[in-house]
C-alpha cells in the first residue's frame, strides 16, 4: 500500500481534459513539493511537473499541477492518444525521511 | 547533456550480494543529492534510497533498511547501491534518478536485478 493515494486508473477521449488527484499527509504534501512522472510502457520515468506545478523546458503545457493543503492533482487537458501511460505523484516525507510516491494512475485514451 | 547508466543487474539466488552502479556525466555531479527508486514486475515505483551531494547523509527505505547501502565517488562521478541479503521480493528494475532541485529530472535506463533459487 503506497503511502501516497491515487487513482489505480483514469479514462478520457481524445480532447477532452483529465485529472488525477494524489492525496498524502502533514508529514509529505502538506509539508513538501509534489512531483509528477509520467511513464510510457517499458521506459523509465520522465519528469512532468516539479515543485507543484513548474513544467521541465520541454513538457506541453497541457500538463498542469496543482497543490492544496495534503493534496495535490495533475490536469492533461487536449488528450492525446500518445498520453496514455501510468502517472505517478512523489513527494519527499519529513516522518519516513524518504521520498514516497502514489500508486500510479493508468490514463487510457477512450 | 545528461545521462545516468546503471549497471550491475543480473540473476541473484537469495541470500546473495550484488552491487549496481550509476554513472553520471553532463552535469557537476558533486553538486547534486541522488537516488535509487525501483519497480518491481507490473508494480509501481518505489524509492530504494537517497544521498546527499557530499555523501553526508544517506537515507534508506524501510524495505531495504539494514541490507542495502547506497553510496557515491564523487571522483569517479558514479554513485553506488550494494545490496546484501538478497530477497526474492527484491526483483525489480533498478533506476538512479538525479535530486533537487527538480528532483527525478534525470533517469537512467534502470538495470534489472532477478533474485531466484
Amino acid at each position: 500500500q503506497s503511502v501516497l493515494t491515487q487513482p489505480p486508473s483514469a479514462s478520457g477521449t481524445p480532447g477532452q481534459r483529465v485529472t488525477i488527484s494524489c492525496s498524502g499527509s502533514s508529514s509529505n504534501i502538506g509539508s513538501n513539493a509534489v512531483n509528477w512522472f509520467q511513464q510510457l510502457p517499458g521506459t523509465a520515468p520522465k519528469l512532468l511537473i516539479y515543485t507543484n506545478n513548474q513544467r521541465p523546458s520541454g513538457v506541453p503545457d497541457r500538463f498542469s499541477g496543482s497543490k492544496s493543503g495534503t493534496a495535490a492533482s495533475l490536469a492533461i487537458s487536449g488528450l492525446q492518444s500518445d498520453d496514455e501511460a501510468d502517472y505517478y505523484c512523489a513527494a519527499w516525507d519529513n516522518g519516513l525521511n524518504g521520498w514516497v510516491f502514489g500508486g500510479g494512475t493508468k490514463l487510457t485514451v477512450l | 547533456q545528461v545521462q545516468l547508466v546503471e549497471s550491475g543487474g543480473g540473476v541473484v539466488q537469495p541470500g546473495r550480494s550484488l552491487g549496481l552502479s550509476c554513472a553520471a556525466s553532463g552535469f557537476t555531479f558533486s553538486s547534486y543529492g541522488m537516488h535509487w527508486v525501483r519497480q518491481a514486475p507490473g508494480k509501481g515505483l518505489e524509492w530504494v534510497a537517497t544521498i546527499r551531494n557530499d555523501g553526508s547523509h544517506k537515507y534508506h527505505g524501510d524495505s531495504v533498511k539494514d541490507r542495502f547501502t547506497i553510496s557515491r565517488d564523487n571522483s569517479k562521478n558514479t554513485l553506488y547501491l550494494q545490496m546484501n541479503s538478497l530477497r526474492v521480493e527484491d526483483t525489480a528494475i533498478y533506476y538512479c534518478t538525479r535530486g533537487l532541485p527538480m528532483a527525478g529530472d534525470h533517469w537512467g535506463q534502470g538495470t534489472l536485478v532477478t533474485v531466484s533459487s
